[in-house]
């Protein structure tokens, strides 16, 4: 069936460093990714989504390319601030389908001082 | 634009108490999904609607939960007899649609501690 995997429970970073969170996911259908963030005490919000191979999409100062050769759809910023602590969600969906999203595990991003 | 309403914010129970939770989603979306969340992990869906009827339940455990949505607006989930397992966030999102707009609106939530 459908997946997502995130690999890093937990990443640590310094204020400044750039970041890659990892998403890979297995399908059999055309898919479509999200990433959601989470802060703390806080409802999950969309940050990016594409289901266009190969095509750049940022929002925010973070960016992902959806490659379809490899089944990722990596997030990632060149510059991380202290407010971008939160837990981070890829999630897919079947393209053009009304099916449920297929959530990864979740990666925790800590940035300190 | 209103965002999706849930309350309460915060319950907690000792294990065979009931409890409810209610969920107010963006005006005019269709569809209406509840998840829960433990604690550091992903959202797991439930059961989820549109309008009034329920689409998909097969993740809601249906000997003690249960969720309504009866005029296709508002959505309550009811716990009827906790389990310390059954601690976890509770969400409502909404979204337009079926879900084809791509895009789910979750709420802030209600945790859920079971003693």
């Amino acid at each position: 069936g459908d997946s997502v995997t995130q690999t890093e429970g937990l990443v640590t970073l310094t204020k400044g460093l750039p970041v890659m969170l990892n998403c890979t996911y297995q399908t059999t259908y055309s898919p479509f990714l999200f990433w959601y963030v989470q802060h703390l005490n806080e409802a999950p919000k969309l940050l990016l989504k594409s289901s266009t191979d190969n095509k750049r999409t940022e929002h925010q100062g973070f960016y992902a390319t959806l490659h379809k050769s490899s089944s990722s759809f990596h997030l990632q910023k060149s510059s991380v601030q202290l407010s971008d602590s939160a837990l981070y969600f890829c999630a897919l969906r079947e393209k053009d389908s009304n099916y449920q999203l297929i959530w990864g595990s979740g990666t925790k991003l800590i940035i300190k001082p | 634009e209103a965002g999706v309403t849930q309350s309460p914010r915060y319950a907690v129970l000792q294990e065979g108490q009931a409890v409810s939770f209610w969920c107010d989603p963006i005006s005019g979306h269709d569809t209406l999904y509840w998840y829960q969340q433990p604690r550091d992990q992903g959202p797991q869906l439930l059961v989820y609607f549109r309008d009034e009827a329920v689409i998909d339940n097969s993740q809601l455990p249906s000997d003690r939960f249960s969720a309504v949505r009866p005029k296709g607006t508002n959505s309550t989930l009811k716990i009827q007899s906790a389990k310390q397992g059954d601690t976890a966030t509770y969400l409502c999102a909404s979204s337009l649609d079926g879900g084809r707009q791509n895009t789910l609106y979750f709420g802030a939530g209600t945790r859920l501690s079971v003693l």
